[in-house]
């Protein structure tokens, strides 16, 4: 069965910083992917990167890179120069490798960005 | 492109109802998924319909049900409602060709049971 760990249930970064949200994941299987979803409160789920596990190169998407480390099992998400709009919670998600399988989320981080 | 678009966004029932939940998915999308989420138990995966077919369950009891049309439009039902399935209900819509093509998320449907 696939796992996804999101160990940090809060955290503060001050406006224009970096900041790492950690996720450890287990699986058995060798074909999967890694997701990371933003949930503002007002409970839509965006979509923000996606990394492969055959995937070489760490994924970037404008502002957020996954640091993917495949023999710890860590995909952790970078946020750099950190916005107030960034404020929300962050989900890491897997799923695969066949077509039905669903995302399995961890358990999110609330992430705060203050100015 | 248009996103995944959920209706109603809010709903209030009473214990003993039972609810109707609509998704559309992306224009192309044929793979339409739901999701529960509670503060208790974090996100839930339901069902996950392809080309009008379930092709995948969670575990849920009966009263949930789910079905998708020829257009990929898809509708989950609530029946007997009770007070634990008061939750923010999302729908994910995909290609469902591969395993690991992202999932594209609705606003939700956040429903009450009073």
């Amino acid at each position: 069965a696939q796992k996804i760990t999101q160990t940090q249930p809060g955290m503060f970064v001050q406006e224009k910083e970096a900041v790492t949200l950690d996720c450890t994941y287990d699986t058995s299987d060798q074909s999967y992917g890694l997701f990371w979803y933003k949930q503002p409160s007002s409970g839509e789920m965006i979509f923000l990167i996606y990394q492969g596990s055959y995937d070489e190169q760490n994924a970037t998407e404008g502002r957020y890179s996954l640091n993917f480390q495949k023999a710890r099992k860590s995909a952790n998400l970078v946020i750099s120069a950190s916005q107030l709009g960034d404020s929300a919670m962050y989900f890491c998600a897997m799923r695969g490798p066949h077509p039905n399988t669903p995302l399995v989320f961890g358990k999110g981080t609330r992430l705060s960005v203050i100015a | 492109k248009a996103g995944v678009t959920q209706t109603p966004r809010y709903l209030i029932k009473t214990r003993g109802q039972q609810v109707t939940l609509s998704c559309s998915p992306i224009s192309g999308h044929r793979s339409v998924s739901w999701y529960q989420q509670t503060p208790g138990q974090g996100l839930q995966f339901l069902f996950e319909y392809f080309s009008e077919t379930q092709r995948n369950k969670g575990n849920f009891p009966g009263r949930f049900s789910g079905r998708q049309f020829s257009n990929s439009r898809s509708e989950m039902n609530v029946s007997t409602l009770e007070l634990g399935d008061s939750a923010l209900y999302l729908c994910a819509s995909s290609s469902g060709q591969g395993g690991t093509d992202t999932q594209y998320f609705g606003p939700g449907t956040r429903l009450t049971v009073l």
